[in-house]
């Protein structure tokens, strides 16, 4: 079945950096664009980034711009956040998603999510 | 940047009433805006995508309306598991940058 699993999350130290893995099965990977999205404890969710289809454009939010960077091995049919200089406020789930982005006027939304991991840095 | 406001932030309702969610974005986002249900520890579920259109396997008394800056969910006649968080977001296709709103929490009255 259609399925993304995430991997990677646990507790560092803040200036210190994660990698996290988003694994995905049972659809053509290479086919969607995918996304990243975080959630604080007890708050909403916050859109960190997106990697085009191929890996050759990925966008970030201001937040992160400069220190996260995302990328994809389509070969595996991986998504990876590399995660760099992080701070307490980079305290969430982080939940891969994908996004059928072939129109270029219709917004299909994210309709597969992983099941999320955790990140959590702290001193 | 697009900044989308969801009101009300709680709505406090019984099973079998009608639900009446908003989202207003700061400009126009044309009709690429998608909604998502989130229940505590699970991720969130999207229920509608280019404003009002179902996904898949979405419950028909979920519909969606609204263009440019203002959109609303509604929820026909709510059943149990649908007291839940709901969330818009926009995606802009052209700049590629993306935009939650706060939520709206749908709780039994």
């Amino acid at each position: 079945q259609v399925q993304l699993v995430e991997s990677g999350g646990g507790a560092v130290h803040p200036g210190r950096s994660l990698r996290l893995s988003c694994a995905a099965s049972g659809f053509i990977f290479r086919t969607y664009a995918m996304h990243w999205v975080r959630q604080a404890p007890g708050k909403g969710l916050e859109w960190v980034a997106v990697i085009s289809f191929d890996g050759t454009n990925t966008y970030y939010a201001d937040s992160v711009k400069g220190r996260f960077t995302g990328s994809r091995d389509n070969s595996k049919n991986t998504l990876y956040l590399q995660m760099n200089s992080l701070r307490p406020e980079d305290t969430a789930v982080y939940y891969c998603a994908r996004e059928d982005d072939a129109s270029p006027d219709y917004y299909y939304g994210m309709d597969v999510w992983g099941q999320g991991t955790t990140v959590i840095v702290s001193s | 940047e697009i900044v989308l406001t969801q009101s009300p932030a709680t709505l406090s309702l019984s099973p079998g009433e009608r639900a009446t969610l908003s989202c207003r974005a700061s400009q126009s986002v044309r009709n690429n805006l998608a909604w998502y249900q989130q229940k505590p520890g699970q991720a969130p579920r999207l229920l509608i995508y280019d404003a009002s259109n179902r996904a898949t396997g979405i419950p028909v008394r979920f519909s969606g309306s609204g263009s440019g800056t203002d959109f609303t969910l509604t929820i026909s006649n709510l059943e149990p598991e649908d007291f839940a968080v709901y969330y818009c977001q926009q995606g802009s296709k052209w700049l590629r940058i993306f935009t939650f709103g706060p939520g709206t929490k749908v709780d039994i009255k």
